[in-house]
């Protein structure tokens, strides 16, 4: 059936260092792929998302590429600050079946 | 602000119980659906409703049904709850024009089946 994987599980990066999150999906009917952050006892909120006629979005220091033939996407934080300190989800929507497969979550630690 | 509300907040119960959750929207979507989520295994669909007269199951069904009461409501029962079963369930919506994709989470329910 349809996957997204998503690695690692968790990530600890120095703060104003990058982190970088990866998700490979199953689906190559798969159109949509956003990224939802989930803070400490809160609800995920969507931060991004890119569609599969784009390569990459950015919106200040958060980015996605999109890799269509390797169906890889990536979330990319740079000069990360303690508030990124969250978990983040990888998705992917399967316009056929019209529902989101999420991946399992990756828990970014950012360091003093 | 339009809004996502689930109720209880947090809910201890036993074994063999019957429980509901609920959930309400002011977003004016069509589109409801419910989640489990599970340390280490991300958010798993458990019941998807594109109106009120759809019901639609999705990956983790077994053990739950869903009623959809009214184009702002959509409720969540365990029939006979069971340990694992234990887990934090969120509610979403989505909006069924052309920005159908995007999730709007509820605040949640702590759920612990003893």
């Amino acid at each position: 059936g349809e996957n997204v994987e998503q690695h690692p599980s968790t990530l600890s990066v120095q703060e104003g260092d990058s982190a970088v999150i990866k998700c490979t999906y199953s689906d190559s009917a798969s159109n949509y792929f956003p990224w939802y952050k989930q803070e400490l006892g809160k609800r995920p909120q969507l931060i991004i998302d890119i569609r599969s006629n784009v390569g990459e979005k950015k919106d200040q220091r958060i980015a996605v590429t999109l890799n269509k033939t390797a169906k890889h996407f990536s979330l990319h934080i740079t000069e990360t600050q303690p508030e990124d300190s969250a978990v983040y989800f990888c998705a992917a929507f399967m316009n056929r079946d019209d529902k989101i497969i999420f991946g399992k979550g990756t828990r970014l630690h950012i360091l003093p | 602000d339009a809004d996502v509300t689930q109720t209880p907040r947090n809910r201890i119960t036993k074994t063999g119980k019957r429980i509901m959750l609920e959930c309400s929207q002011t977003k004016g979507h069509d589109r409801m659906y419910w989640y489990r989520q599970d340390p280490g295994l991300g958010l798993r669909l458990i019941y998807y409703s594109f109106d009120v007269k759809d019901i639609n199951k999705g990956e983790i069904s077994d053990g739950y049904s869903v009623s959809r009461q009214a184009q702002a409501k959509f409720s969540l029962s365990l029939e006979s709850a069971i340990p694992n079963q234990t887990a934090l369930y969120f509610c979403a919506t989505s909006d069924p024009g052309t920005e159908r994709e995007k999730l709007f989470f509820g605040s949640g329910t702590q759920l612990s089946v003893l």
